[in-house]
Protein backbone atom coordinates (compact mmCIF):
# COMPACT_ATOMS: atom_id res chain seq x y z
CA UNK A 1 0.00 0.00 0.00
CA UNK A 2 0.97 3.54 -0.71
CA UNK A 3 2.64 5.59 2.27
CA UNK A 4 3.50 9.53 2.21
CA UNK A 5 6.17 10.88 4.36
CA UNK A 6 5.89 14.35 5.81
CA UNK A 7 8.65 14.68 8.30
CA UNK A 8 8.47 18.54 9.39
CA UNK A 9 6.03 18.69 11.73
CA UNK A 10 6.28 22.40 11.96
CA UNK A 11 8.28 24.47 10.29
CA UNK A 12 8.75 28.77 10.48
CA UNK A 13 9.63 31.14 7.94
CA UNK A 14 9.72 34.92 8.17
CA UNK A 15 7.57 37.00 5.62
CA UNK A 16 9.66 36.88 2.39
CA UNK A 17 11.62 34.39 2.52
CA UNK A 18 11.56 31.04 0.74
CA UNK A 19 9.75 28.01 1.77
CA UNK A 20 10.01 24.40 0.94
CA UNK A 21 7.67 21.78 2.53
CA UNK A 22 9.23 17.82 2.17
CA UNK A 23 7.22 15.21 0.91
CA UNK A 24 8.17 11.51 0.25
CA UNK A 25 6.01 8.62 -0.98
CA UNK A 26 6.19 5.01 -1.07
CA UNK A 27 4.68 3.41 -3.96
CA UNK A 28 5.67 1.12 -6.93
CA UNK A 29 4.69 3.45 -9.46
CA UNK A 30 4.10 6.60 -10.83
CA UNK A 31 1.54 7.88 -8.26
CA UNK A 32 -0.52 11.02 -8.04
CA UNK A 33 0.54 13.58 -6.10
CA UNK A 34 -1.47 16.33 -4.53
CA UNK A 35 -0.81 19.17 -2.31
CA UNK A 36 -3.69 20.45 -0.01
CA UNK A 37 -3.60 23.84 2.52
CA UNK A 38 -5.64 23.77 5.67
CA UNK A 39 -6.09 27.07 7.17
CA UNK A 40 -8.14 26.35 11.03
CA UNK A 41 -11.43 25.86 11.06
CA UNK A 42 -11.33 25.50 7.23
CA UNK A 43 -11.52 22.42 5.12
CA UNK A 44 -8.55 20.92 2.89
CA UNK A 45 -8.68 23.50 -0.84
CA UNK A 46 -6.04 21.38 -2.96
CA UNK A 47 -2.88 23.91 -4.37
CA UNK A 48 -1.66 21.66 -6.82
CA UNK A 49 -1.65 18.16 -8.75
CA UNK A 50 0.80 16.39 -10.46
CA UNK A 51 -0.03 13.22 -12.47
CA UNK A 52 2.05 12.86 -15.56
CA UNK A 53 4.27 15.41 -17.70
CA UNK A 54 6.12 17.98 -16.54
CA UNK A 55 7.15 17.40 -13.48
CA UNK A 56 7.76 20.86 -12.46
CA UNK A 57 3.82 22.00 -11.16
CA UNK A 58 2.59 25.32 -10.61
CA UNK A 59 -0.43 25.64 -8.24
CA UNK A 60 -2.40 28.54 -6.95
CA UNK A 61 -1.24 30.84 -4.35
CA UNK A 62 2.16 31.34 -6.19
CA UNK A 63 3.32 27.34 -4.96
CA UNK A 64 5.15 25.14 -7.09
CA UNK A 65 6.02 21.22 -6.46
CA UNK A 66 8.95 18.80 -8.36
CA UNK A 67 8.25 15.53 -9.09
CA UNK A 68 11.49 13.63 -7.90
CA UNK A 69 11.13 10.12 -9.10
CA UNK A 70 14.78 8.57 -7.81
CA UNK A 71 14.10 10.39 -4.52
CA UNK A 72 10.56 9.24 -4.10
CA UNK A 73 9.83 13.21 -3.45
CA UNK A 74 6.90 15.76 -4.23
CA UNK A 75 8.14 18.88 -2.60
CA UNK A 76 6.00 22.12 -2.00
CA UNK A 77 8.05 25.20 -2.36
CA UNK A 78 7.61 29.31 -2.91
CA UNK A 79 10.08 32.06 -3.71
CA UNK A 80 8.43 34.35 -1.07
CA UNK A 81 6.19 33.51 1.32
CA UNK A 82 3.13 36.00 3.01
CA UNK A 83 1.86 36.12 6.28
CA UNK A 84 -1.31 34.74 4.92
CA UNK A 85 0.37 31.33 3.97
CA UNK A 86 0.40 30.64 8.04
CA UNK A 87 -2.02 27.10 7.82
CA UNK A 88 -1.28 23.09 7.95
CA UNK A 89 -0.10 21.72 4.28
CA UNK A 90 -0.75 18.20 3.71
CA UNK A 91 0.67 15.88 1.12
CA UNK A 92 -1.19 13.23 -0.71
CA UNK A 93 -1.36 10.25 -3.08
CA UNK A 94 -2.94 8.36 -5.13
CA UNK A 95 -2.98 5.55 -7.18
CA UNK A 96 -5.02 4.31 -10.59
CA UNK A 97 -7.23 1.49 -9.78
CA UNK A 98 -8.38 2.79 -6.44
CA UNK A 99 -11.50 4.58 -6.75
CA UNK A 100 -9.09 7.62 -6.19
CA UNK A 101 -8.90 7.31 -2.63
CA UNK A 102 -5.94 9.31 -1.33
CA UNK A 103 -3.56 8.87 1.52
CA UNK A 104 -2.47 11.87 3.51
CA UNK A 105 0.69 12.57 5.60
CA UNK A 106 0.34 13.86 8.76
CA UNK A 107 1.08 17.17 7.60
CA UNK A 108 3.38 20.37 8.31
CA UNK A 109 2.09 23.22 10.10
CA UNK A 110 3.65 26.38 8.45
CA UNK A 111 3.81 29.55 10.88
CA UNK A 112 5.08 32.89 9.57
CA UNK A 113 7.04 35.78 11.31
CA UNK A 114 6.85 39.13 10.38
CA UNK B 1 -21.49 27.33 -6.44
CA UNK B 2 -21.97 25.22 -3.26
CA UNK B 3 -19.35 22.35 -3.77
CA UNK B 4 -19.32 19.95 -1.03
CA UNK B 5 -21.53 20.74 2.20
CA UNK B 6 -21.52 19.26 5.23
CA UNK B 7 -24.08 19.38 8.00
CA UNK B 8 -23.78 19.53 11.41
CA UNK B 9 -20.52 21.80 11.68
CA UNK B 10 -20.75 21.08 15.53
CA UNK B 11 -22.03 18.35 17.69
CA UNK B 12 -21.64 17.15 21.19
CA UNK B 13 -22.86 13.50 21.72
CA UNK B 14 -22.84 11.18 25.11
CA UNK B 15 -21.36 8.19 24.75
CA UNK B 16 -23.66 5.30 23.45
CA UNK B 17 -25.62 7.90 21.50
CA UNK B 18 -26.11 7.66 18.24
CA UNK B 19 -26.20 10.27 15.30
CA UNK B 20 -25.82 10.77 11.18
CA UNK B 21 -23.39 13.21 9.74
CA UNK B 22 -24.84 14.51 6.05
CA UNK B 23 -22.66 15.09 2.69
CA UNK B 24 -24.10 16.75 0.14
CA UNK B 25 -21.83 17.70 -3.54
CA UNK B 26 -23.25 19.23 -6.69
CA UNK B 27 -20.81 18.76 -8.82
CA UNK B 28 -21.97 15.52 -9.95
CA UNK B 29 -19.38 13.36 -8.96
CA UNK B 30 -19.24 9.93 -9.13
CA UNK B 31 -16.88 9.34 -5.71
CA UNK B 32 -17.40 10.40 -2.25
CA UNK B 33 -15.77 9.92 0.89
CA UNK B 34 -15.13 10.52 4.26
CA UNK B 35 -12.59 10.92 6.29
CA UNK B 36 -11.51 11.74 10.12
CA UNK B 37 -8.73 14.30 10.73
CA UNK B 38 -6.94 13.76 14.10
CA UNK B 39 -4.31 15.81 15.46
CA UNK B 40 -0.81 14.57 14.20
CA UNK B 41 -2.46 11.66 12.54
CA UNK B 42 -3.24 13.32 9.38
CA UNK B 43 -6.66 12.61 7.60
CA UNK B 44 -7.60 8.21 7.40
CA UNK B 45 -10.19 7.58 5.12
CA UNK B 46 -13.26 5.77 7.11
CA UNK B 47 -15.31 5.05 4.03
CA UNK B 48 -15.79 5.51 0.57
CA UNK B 49 -18.36 5.62 -2.21
CA UNK B 50 -17.84 5.10 -6.06
CA UNK B 51 -21.04 5.73 -7.43
CA UNK B 52 -24.81 5.83 -5.91
CA UNK B 53 -25.69 2.86 -3.95
CA UNK B 54 -22.64 1.32 -3.31
CA UNK B 55 -19.64 1.83 -0.48
CA UNK B 56 -16.62 0.59 0.48
CA UNK B 57 -14.58 0.17 3.61
CA UNK B 58 -11.50 2.58 4.33
CA UNK B 59 -8.72 2.32 6.30
CA UNK B 60 -10.70 3.40 10.00
CA UNK B 61 -14.16 1.99 9.26
CA UNK B 62 -15.17 0.39 12.60
CA UNK B 63 -17.78 2.28 14.45
CA UNK B 64 -19.02 3.80 11.24
CA UNK B 65 -21.64 3.05 8.49
CA UNK B 66 -22.46 4.96 5.32
CA UNK B 67 -25.14 4.80 2.64
CA UNK B 68 -25.36 6.64 -0.56
CA UNK B 69 -28.98 6.64 -1.69
CA UNK B 70 -28.76 9.24 -3.98
CA UNK B 71 -25.40 10.01 -6.25
CA UNK B 72 -25.34 13.56 -4.70
CA UNK B 73 -25.27 12.40 -0.58
CA UNK B 74 -23.56 10.54 1.59
CA UNK B 75 -24.24 9.72 5.02
CA UNK B 76 -22.06 8.90 7.78
CA UNK B 77 -23.72 7.09 11.15
CA UNK B 78 -22.02 6.17 14.44
CA UNK B 79 -24.97 4.26 15.93
CA UNK B 80 -22.74 4.19 19.44
CA UNK B 81 -20.59 6.73 19.94
CA UNK B 82 -17.42 6.54 21.65
CA UNK B 83 -15.17 9.00 23.23
CA UNK B 84 -12.66 7.70 20.65
CA UNK B 85 -14.88 9.03 18.02
CA UNK B 86 -14.49 12.89 19.40
CA UNK B 87 -12.60 14.27 16.04
CA UNK B 88 -13.03 16.22 12.90
CA UNK B 89 -14.82 14.52 10.10
CA UNK B 90 -14.71 15.97 6.37
CA UNK B 91 -16.38 14.68 3.43
CA UNK B 92 -14.94 15.27 -0.02
CA UNK B 93 -16.04 14.22 -3.08
CA UNK B 94 -13.95 13.64 -6.61
CA UNK B 95 -14.49 13.23 -10.35
CA UNK B 96 -12.03 10.14 -11.13
CA UNK B 97 -8.55 11.32 -9.72
CA UNK B 98 -8.89 14.80 -10.21
CA UNK B 99 -7.98 16.17 -6.68
CA UNK B 100 -10.86 16.18 -4.05
CA UNK B 101 -13.14 18.77 -3.19
CA UNK B 102 -13.82 19.26 0.64
CA UNK B 103 -16.43 20.20 3.13
CA UNK B 104 -15.85 22.12 5.53
CA UNK B 105 -15.77 19.86 8.07
CA UNK B 106 -17.97 18.69 11.42
CA UNK B 107 -15.99 19.00 14.34
CA UNK B 108 -17.90 16.40 17.27
CA UNK B 109 -17.37 15.54 20.89
CA UNK B 110 -18.50 12.53 22.43
CA UNK B 111 -17.87 12.89 26.37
Amino acid sequence: AQSVTQPDIHITVSEGASLELRCNYSYGATPYLFWYVQSPGQGLQLLLKYFSGDTLVQGIKGFEAEFKRSQSSFNLRKPSVHWSDAAEYFCAVGVTGTASKLTFGTGTRLQVTL
Amino acid sequence: NAGVTQTPKFRVLKTGQSMTLLCAQDMNHEYMYWYRQDPGMGLRLIHYSVGEGTTAKGEVPDGYNVSRLKKQNFLLGLESAAPSQTSVYFCASSDRSRGYTFGSGTRLTVV
